[in-house]
C-alpha cells in the first residue's frame, strides 16, 4: 500500500515568516493530495488540495506544490499568523475512482507561530 | 449547510464492551469513510461505505464493523473493546465527481 512520510514533525516560526512542510509518497498511481489542518479537539479541516495533473495551486497565503517525478509535495504558508498554529496533515489518495479510495496520512506537523 | 455530524462526542467504555458510533454525512454526499486517529498520529483508514455496502477495508480486525443506511448515514460498531481501541474516531464523507473528503469532529472513545 501507499506510504506517506511527513517532515518536520514540529515547526516553530515567528509571526510573519513562512512555513514549509514536506511530504513524500510511494505509490506513483496516487492521484489526489489534500492538506488538512487539525486544531485541538476538532476534526481535520481541508485547507488546500491538488490533483496529480497539476503542479502548483495557491489560495491566498497557502500554496501546494507537487513533483510527480520525485513523488513529493509541499505546503507553503506565507505571512504566518498565530491562528495558523495547529497540526497539519498531508495525505495521498489511492487511485480507485473519484469517490472510492482511501486516504493515507502522514504523521502530522505541529506548527507553532509565535507573536 | 451542516457538515459531517458525529455522535456522541465523547464516550467511556469498559474493556470487553461493545460500542456504536454514528455519522451523518454532509448534505449531497453519498460515501462515508471511517478513520481511527490515535493520539499524536495521523488518521488510519478503517473502511468505506458506498451504496450501503462496504467497498474497502483497512487493516482492522473483524471486531470493527459498520453499516450504511439508505439516507447515507453510517454506524461504526466495535465489539470486545480493548484498551488499544481508545482513540478519536473520525467520519469523512464525499460525493461522486468530487475528490475531497469532509471530516466530522470525531468521537473520542476511551476504553478503561
Amino acid at each position: 500500500g501507499e506510504n506517506v512520510e511527513q517532515h518536520p514533525s514540529t515547526l516553530s516560526v515567528q509571526e510573519g515568516d513562512s512555513a514549509v512542510i514536506k511530504c513524500t509518497y510511494s505509490d506513483s498511481a496516487s492521484n489526489y493530495f489534500p492538506w488538512y489542518k487539525q486544531e485541538l479537539g476538532k476534526g481535520p479541516q481541508l485547507i488546500i488540495d491538488i490533483r496529480s495533473n497539476v503542479g502548483e495551486k495557491k489560495d491566498q497565503r497557502i500554496a501546494v506544490t507537487l513533483n510527480k517525478t520525485a513523488k513529493h509535495f509541499s505546503l507553503h504558508i506565507t505571512e504566518t499568523q498565530p491562528e495558523d498554529s495547529a497540526v497539519y496533515f498531508c495525505a495521498a489518495k489511492e487511485n480507485r475512482g473519484s469517490t472510492l479510495g482511501r486516504l493515507y496520512f502522514g504523521r502530522g506537523t505541529q506548527l507553532t507561530v509565535w507573536p | 449547510d451542516a457538515g459531517v455530524t458525529q455522535s456522541p462526542t465523547h464516550l467511556i467504555k469498559t474493556r470487553g464492551q461493545q460500542v456504536t458510533l454514528r455519522c451523518s454525512p454532509k448534505s449531497g454526499h453519498d460515501t462515508v469513510s471511517w478513520y481511527q486517529q490515535a493520539l499524536g498520529q495521523g488518521p488510519q483508514f478503517i473502511f468505506q461505505y458506498y451504496e450501503e455496502e462496504e467497498r474497502q477495508r483497512g487493516n482492522f480486525p473483524d471486531r470493527f464493523s459498520g453499516h450504511q443506511f439508505p439516507n447515507y448515514s453510517s454506524e461504526l460498531n466495535v465489539n470486545a473493546l480493548l484498551l488499544g481501541d481508545s482513540a478519536l474516531y473520525l467520519c469523512a464523507s464525499s460525493a461522486a465527481e468530487y475528490y475531497g473528503y469532509t471530516f466530522g469532529s470525531g468521537t473520542r472513545l476511551t476504553v478503561v
